[in-house]
Protein backbone atom coordinates (compact mmCIF):
# COMPACT_ATOMS: atom_id res chain seq x y z
CA UNK A 1 0.00 0.00 0.00
CA UNK A 2 1.44 3.59 -1.04
CA UNK A 3 2.23 5.90 1.60
CA UNK A 4 0.13 8.71 0.61
CA UNK A 5 -3.07 7.88 -1.83
CA UNK A 6 -4.83 10.74 -4.03
CA UNK A 7 -7.86 10.87 -6.07
CA UNK A 8 -5.51 11.38 -9.32
CA UNK A 9 -8.90 13.23 -10.65
CA UNK A 10 -9.02 15.25 -13.25
CA UNK A 11 -11.48 18.09 -11.22
CA UNK A 12 -12.99 20.02 -14.02
CA UNK A 13 -14.47 23.09 -12.23
CA UNK A 14 -16.29 26.45 -13.79
CA UNK A 15 -14.82 29.63 -12.42
CA UNK A 16 -16.24 30.40 -8.93
CA UNK A 17 -17.47 26.59 -8.48
CA UNK A 18 -16.17 25.43 -4.78
CA UNK A 19 -13.81 21.92 -5.01
CA UNK A 20 -12.87 19.56 -2.36
CA UNK A 21 -10.68 16.51 -2.46
CA UNK A 22 -8.67 14.30 0.40
CA UNK A 23 -6.16 12.05 0.44
CA UNK A 24 -5.31 9.15 3.05
CA UNK A 25 -1.77 8.59 5.02
CA UNK A 26 -1.12 4.81 5.85
CA UNK A 27 1.28 5.54 8.80
CA UNK A 28 -0.57 7.06 12.11
CA UNK A 29 3.24 8.24 13.40
CA UNK A 30 2.95 10.67 10.77
CA UNK A 31 3.07 13.71 12.58
CA UNK A 32 2.94 16.78 9.61
CA UNK A 33 1.17 17.59 6.81
CA UNK A 34 1.04 19.63 3.55
CA UNK A 35 -0.25 20.88 0.44
CA UNK A 36 2.04 21.41 -2.27
CA UNK A 37 0.63 22.61 -5.85
CA UNK A 38 2.82 21.70 -9.12
CA UNK A 39 1.96 23.24 -12.47
CA UNK A 40 2.64 21.73 -15.23
CA UNK A 41 6.48 20.93 -16.15
CA UNK A 42 6.71 22.78 -12.87
CA UNK A 43 8.40 22.29 -9.39
CA UNK A 44 6.51 21.74 -6.59
CA UNK A 45 5.60 24.78 -4.18
CA UNK A 46 4.31 24.68 -1.00
CA UNK A 47 0.52 26.01 -0.84
CA UNK A 48 0.13 25.38 2.92
CA UNK A 49 0.40 23.21 5.69
CA UNK A 50 -2.08 21.57 7.64
CA UNK A 51 -3.00 21.93 11.33
CA UNK A 52 -4.63 19.50 13.51
CA UNK A 53 -7.54 22.20 14.24
CA UNK A 54 -7.75 22.62 10.41
CA UNK A 55 -7.05 26.13 8.58
CA UNK A 56 -7.41 28.42 6.28
CA UNK A 57 -5.53 30.76 3.93
CA UNK A 58 -7.74 33.03 1.86
CA UNK A 59 -9.83 30.91 -0.60
CA UNK A 60 -8.18 27.63 0.74
CA UNK A 61 -8.91 25.45 3.61
CA UNK A 62 -7.47 22.33 4.72
CA UNK A 63 -8.20 19.77 6.97
CA UNK A 64 -6.93 17.01 9.30
CA UNK A 65 -8.75 14.04 10.45
CA UNK A 66 -6.46 11.76 12.43
CA UNK A 67 -8.92 9.19 13.07
CA UNK A 68 -9.78 8.19 10.03
CA UNK A 69 -5.95 9.39 8.39
CA UNK A 70 -7.02 11.81 5.67
CA UNK A 71 -6.33 15.69 5.03
CA UNK A 72 -8.58 17.41 2.89
CA UNK A 73 -7.96 20.52 0.93
CA UNK A 74 -11.11 23.17 -0.76
CA UNK A 75 -11.03 25.77 -2.83
CA UNK A 76 -13.56 28.27 -3.02
CA UNK A 77 -14.43 30.53 -5.88
CA UNK A 78 -12.03 28.68 -7.84
CA UNK A 79 -9.87 31.24 -10.41
CA UNK A 80 -8.54 29.71 -13.69
CA UNK A 81 -5.02 30.25 -12.08
CA UNK A 82 -6.08 27.37 -9.75
CA UNK A 83 -5.77 24.68 -12.04
CA UNK A 84 -2.62 22.60 -11.48
CA UNK A 85 -1.92 19.33 -10.04
CA UNK A 86 -2.23 19.48 -5.91
CA UNK A 87 0.19 17.21 -3.83
CA UNK A 88 -0.05 15.59 -0.59
CA UNK A 89 2.91 15.47 1.29
CA UNK A 90 2.84 13.54 4.84
CA UNK A 91 5.94 13.68 7.33
CA UNK A 92 7.00 11.69 10.14
CA UNK A 93 8.63 14.21 11.90
CA UNK A 94 12.35 14.14 10.65
CA UNK A 95 13.34 14.72 7.26
CA UNK A 96 11.50 12.56 4.74
CA UNK A 97 8.57 13.77 3.15
CA UNK A 98 6.42 11.06 1.16
CA UNK A 99 4.66 12.53 -1.39
CA UNK A 100 1.08 11.66 -3.21
CA UNK A 101 0.55 11.12 -6.86
CA UNK A 102 -1.59 13.98 -6.91
CA UNK A 103 -5.10 15.84 -7.62
CA UNK A 104 -5.42 17.59 -10.73
CA UNK A 105 -7.91 20.49 -11.01
CA UNK A 106 -8.73 22.28 -13.91
CA UNK A 107 -10.94 24.96 -13.81
CA UNK A 108 -12.03 26.04 -16.99
CA UNK A 109 -13.57 29.99 -17.74
CA UNK B 1 17.36 35.81 -3.10
CA UNK B 2 18.14 33.14 -5.48
CA UNK B 3 16.46 30.07 -5.30
CA UNK B 4 17.37 26.17 -5.84
CA UNK B 5 19.33 26.02 -9.25
CA UNK B 6 19.80 22.88 -11.31
CA UNK B 7 21.56 21.83 -14.19
CA UNK B 8 21.11 21.17 -17.13
CA UNK B 9 17.21 21.75 -17.54
CA UNK B 10 17.26 18.95 -20.11
CA UNK B 11 19.28 15.92 -20.86
CA UNK B 12 19.07 13.54 -23.51
CA UNK B 13 21.70 10.63 -23.38
CA UNK B 14 22.23 7.21 -24.58
CA UNK B 15 21.67 4.36 -22.56
CA UNK B 16 24.84 2.81 -21.40
CA UNK B 17 26.10 6.28 -20.79
CA UNK B 18 26.68 8.27 -17.42
CA UNK B 19 24.83 11.65 -16.70
CA UNK B 20 25.83 14.09 -14.00
CA UNK B 21 23.03 16.38 -12.47
CA UNK B 22 24.01 19.37 -10.69
CA UNK B 23 22.15 21.07 -7.66
CA UNK B 24 22.80 24.38 -6.42
CA UNK B 25 20.29 24.87 -2.72
CA UNK B 26 19.50 27.50 -1.36
CA UNK B 27 22.28 29.78 0.40
CA UNK B 28 22.76 28.97 3.91
CA UNK B 29 20.47 25.61 3.71
CA UNK B 30 22.07 22.80 5.12
CA UNK B 31 19.76 20.35 4.24
CA UNK B 32 19.59 18.76 0.63
CA UNK B 33 17.01 16.50 -1.19
CA UNK B 34 17.01 14.52 -4.47
CA UNK B 35 13.99 13.27 -5.42
CA UNK B 36 12.53 11.70 -8.83
CA UNK B 37 9.32 12.03 -10.61
CA UNK B 38 8.15 9.97 -13.59
CA UNK B 39 5.17 11.06 -15.87
CA UNK B 40 2.39 11.06 -13.97
CA UNK B 41 3.57 9.89 -11.12
CA UNK B 42 4.46 11.55 -7.26
CA UNK B 43 7.79 12.32 -5.74
CA UNK B 44 9.95 9.64 -5.13
CA UNK B 45 12.78 10.00 -2.09
CA UNK B 46 16.13 9.29 -3.19
CA UNK B 47 18.70 10.58 -0.63
CA UNK B 48 18.62 13.66 1.84
CA UNK B 49 22.45 15.28 2.87
CA UNK B 50 23.24 17.53 6.43
CA UNK B 51 25.98 19.54 5.58
CA UNK B 52 28.12 17.13 3.32
CA UNK B 53 26.81 13.94 5.15
CA UNK B 54 24.13 11.68 3.80
CA UNK B 55 22.37 9.77 6.68
CA UNK B 56 19.42 8.38 4.44
CA UNK B 57 20.72 6.63 1.01
CA UNK B 58 17.66 4.68 1.40
CA UNK B 59 16.25 5.77 -1.64
CA UNK B 60 18.39 5.18 -4.46
CA UNK B 61 16.90 2.55 -6.78
CA UNK B 62 20.35 1.18 -7.30
CA UNK B 63 24.35 1.29 -7.12
CA UNK B 64 24.08 2.75 -10.13
CA UNK B 65 23.33 6.23 -8.67
CA UNK B 66 25.38 8.01 -6.58
CA UNK B 67 25.33 11.46 -4.87
CA UNK B 68 27.67 13.77 -3.61
CA UNK B 69 27.86 17.14 -1.72
CA UNK B 70 30.77 19.51 -1.05
CA UNK B 71 31.15 22.72 0.82
CA UNK B 72 27.54 22.73 2.40
CA UNK B 73 26.58 23.36 -1.02
CA UNK B 74 26.15 21.82 -4.45
CA UNK B 75 25.44 18.47 -4.87
CA UNK B 76 25.55 16.26 -7.52
CA UNK B 77 23.31 13.02 -8.54
CA UNK B 78 25.63 10.69 -10.75
CA UNK B 79 23.89 7.98 -12.66
CA UNK B 80 26.38 5.45 -14.49
CA UNK B 81 24.94 3.47 -17.14
CA UNK B 82 21.85 4.83 -17.64
CA UNK B 83 19.04 2.64 -18.75
CA UNK B 84 15.65 3.93 -20.30
CA UNK B 85 13.83 3.50 -16.85
CA UNK B 86 16.13 6.22 -15.38
CA UNK B 87 13.91 8.65 -18.11
CA UNK B 88 12.12 11.21 -15.41
CA UNK B 89 12.47 14.64 -14.21
CA UNK B 90 15.14 14.25 -10.92
CA UNK B 91 14.18 17.47 -8.53
CA UNK B 92 16.49 18.99 -5.83
CA UNK B 93 15.00 20.39 -2.42
CA UNK B 94 16.91 22.37 0.25
CA UNK B 95 16.04 23.18 3.71
CA UNK B 96 17.00 25.12 6.46
CA UNK B 97 17.99 21.95 8.40
CA UNK B 98 17.11 22.85 11.44
CA UNK B 99 14.88 20.49 12.29
CA UNK B 100 12.55 17.94 10.90
CA UNK B 101 9.24 18.66 8.44
CA UNK B 102 10.47 22.12 7.26
CA UNK B 103 9.72 24.09 4.32
CA UNK B 104 11.47 22.52 1.20
CA UNK B 105 12.09 24.72 -1.58
CA UNK B 106 12.72 23.35 -5.13
CA UNK B 107 14.91 23.85 -7.60
CA UNK B 108 13.13 23.15 -11.57
CA UNK B 109 14.06 20.33 -12.36
CA UNK B 110 16.22 18.23 -14.79
CA UNK B 111 14.32 16.27 -17.23
CA UNK B 112 16.29 13.25 -18.28
CA UNK B 113 15.28 11.26 -21.22
CA UNK B 114 17.57 8.15 -21.88
CA UNK B 115 17.25 6.55 -25.74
Amino acid sequence: RKEVEQDPGPFNVPEGATVAFNCTYSNSASQSFFWYRQDCRKEPKLLMSVYSSGNEDGRFTAQLNRASQYISLLIRDSKLSDSATYLCVVNRNDYKLSFGAGTTVTVRA
Amino acid sequence: GAGVSQSPSNKVTEKGKDVELRCDPISGHTALYWYRQRLGQGLEFLIYFQGNSAPDKSGLPSDRFSAERTGESVSTLTIQRTQQEDSAVYLCASSLGLRGAETQYFGPGTRLLVL
